[in-house]
């Protein structure tokens, strides 16, 4: 069983507010991802880590996403100004390593932009 | 343009009948090719994965997937289902030589199993 521990499960936010979450991955994980995953089961990959540092992210939305891995400290994603279209699942996972293949799921937070 | 493609998008079966879920993939490299499982309102968990070797893998509870070059395929397998595997089944491709090797999702197979 996954050992990734998302903060906090359920998020409801007004149009343009901040809107920051949590990630603790599973010990001994350098490597972390987030994800969003929308009503239709559609994922789309945000950013991944090594340790502290960024191995790939997309085009972060006009830079409303922001997102880091601080060392002894939680990972977290914000999104600086919410819009109705991030109402998703945000999905947090870890991998032990990069040889490894299998990835280790949170639960996600479900955020509501209302 | 890498894409993962699960034609079906629900599938209902009986309590111990078998059941196929199919993924097709298109990529130009070397890939991971994995399933995952997600129950309502739990993140996703994982099935099994194939990169090379033997094309059928085995995964957990009774899961097994069959990789298929020529067909791009790498379809999901349970000869006997449970209630209790009824879920969202997601197939995902990661190159193997990119850094960071993000998964690439499927839009997922609900399974309904009725008694």
């Amino acid at each position: 069983n996954s050992k990734v521990i998302q903060t906090p499960r359920y998020l409801v936010k007004g149009q343009g507010q901040k809107a920051k979450m949590r990630c603790i991955p599973e010990k001994g994980h350098p490597v972390v991802f987030w994800y969003q995953q929308n009503k239709n089961n559609e994922f789309k990959f945000l950013i991944n880590f090594q340790n502290q540092e960024v191995l790939q992210q997309i085009d972060m939305t006009e830079k409303r996403f922001s997102a880091e891995c601080p060392s002894n400290s939680p990972c977290s994603l914000e999104i600086q100004s919410s819009e109705a279209g991030d109402s998703a699942l945000y999905l947090c996972a870890s991998r032990p390593g990069q040889g490894a293949t299998e990835v280790f799921f949170g639960k996600g937070t479900r955020l509501t932009v209302v | 343009t890498q894409t993962v493609s699960q034609s079906d998008a629900h599938v209902t079966v009986f309590e111990g009948d078998s059941v196929e879920l199919r993924c097709n993939y298109s990529y130009g490299g070397s890939i991971y090719l994995s399933w995952y499982i997600q129950h309502h309102g739990r993140g996703l968990q994982f099935l099994l994965k194939y990169y090379s070797g033997n094309p059928v893998v085995q995964g957990v509870n009774g899961f097994e997937a069959e990789f298929s070059k020529s067909d791009s395929s790498f379809h999901l397998r349970k000869a006997s289902v449970h209630w209790s595997d009824s879920a969202v089944y997601f197939c995902a491709v990661s190159p193997a030589y990119q850094g960071g090797r993000a998964l690439i999702f499927g839009t997922g197979t609900t399974v309904s199993v009725s008694p």
